[in-house]
């Protein structure tokens, strides 16, 4: 699978856009850009994936850019409570591709009032 | 809808005692299991992974081991626990989604060993 880069830390403040960025300079053609977040003292929770095009649920929007070598996540609206480490993870989606997930250091996000 | 149990939610154990952790998966069949841990303030560490019953795979060479007896149970035991087996154990499951075919996963609430 490919490596990520994310900053280690980043604030917001309370109500506005939290872009969250991440470098995967050597995504491979089949391999998905997935996030997840981890509140303190939870499980990681898992927010999007995609694999070339924009995608938008009710937790976030993904923005994957066109030599999909980076992408950023997007939380509109921040509240206090997406407080959390952060994780890029890129790779395969498939059966024949395995089945680990790699956690790397994350991006800790602080949301101020 | 699928869900994802796991206890007990805090152990405090001795050194060199036994361990047992639990976790099943209610609403879906042959998940991807898997077993992480976390130790205070650092990232997740896989330790296995299963595809199907009896089938194991070890990421990290400890004195840890796992079983699936059941479809949707996973077991992670110890025979004699070290200090540093203490941290913050996470259960997870994946399966094919009904969106895409993709294999993102779902962690339980976890269980905090603190090994003394």
């Amino acid at each position: 699978d490919a490596k990520t880069t994310q900053p280690p830390s980043m604030d917001c403040a309370e109500g506005r856009a939290a872009n969250l960025p991440c470098n995967h300079s050597t995504i491979s053609g089949n391999e998905y850009v997935y996030w997840y977040r981890q509140i303190h003292s939870q499980g990681p929770q898992y927010i999007i994936h995609g694999l070339k095009n924009n995608e938008t649920n009710e937790m976030a929007s993904l923005i994957i850019t066109e030599d999909r070598k980076s992408s950023t996540l997007i939380l509109p609206h921040a509240t206090l409570r997406d407080t959390a480490v952060y994780y890029c993870i890129v790779r395969v989606a498939s059966w024949a591709g395995g089945f680990k997930t790699i956690f790397g250091a994350g991006t800790r996000l602080f949301v101020k009032a | 809808s699928q869900t994802i149990h796991q206890w007990p939610a805090t152990l405090v154990q001795p050194v060199g005692s036994p361990l047992s952790l639990e976790c099943t998966v209610e609403g879906t069949s042959n998940p991807n299991l898997y077993w992480y841990r976390q130790a205070a303030g650092r990232g997740l560490q896989l330790l296995f992974y299963s595809v199907g019953i009896g089938q194991i795979s070890s990421e990290v060479p400890q004195n840890l081991s796992a079983s699936r007896p059941q479809d949707r149970q996973f077991i992670l035991s110890s025979k004699k626990l070290l200090l540093s087996d203490s941290g913050f154990y996470l259960c997870a499951w994946s399966g094919l989604s009904g969106t895409g075919g993709t294999y993102e996963q779902y962690f339980g609430p976890g269980t905090r060993l603190t090994v003394t």
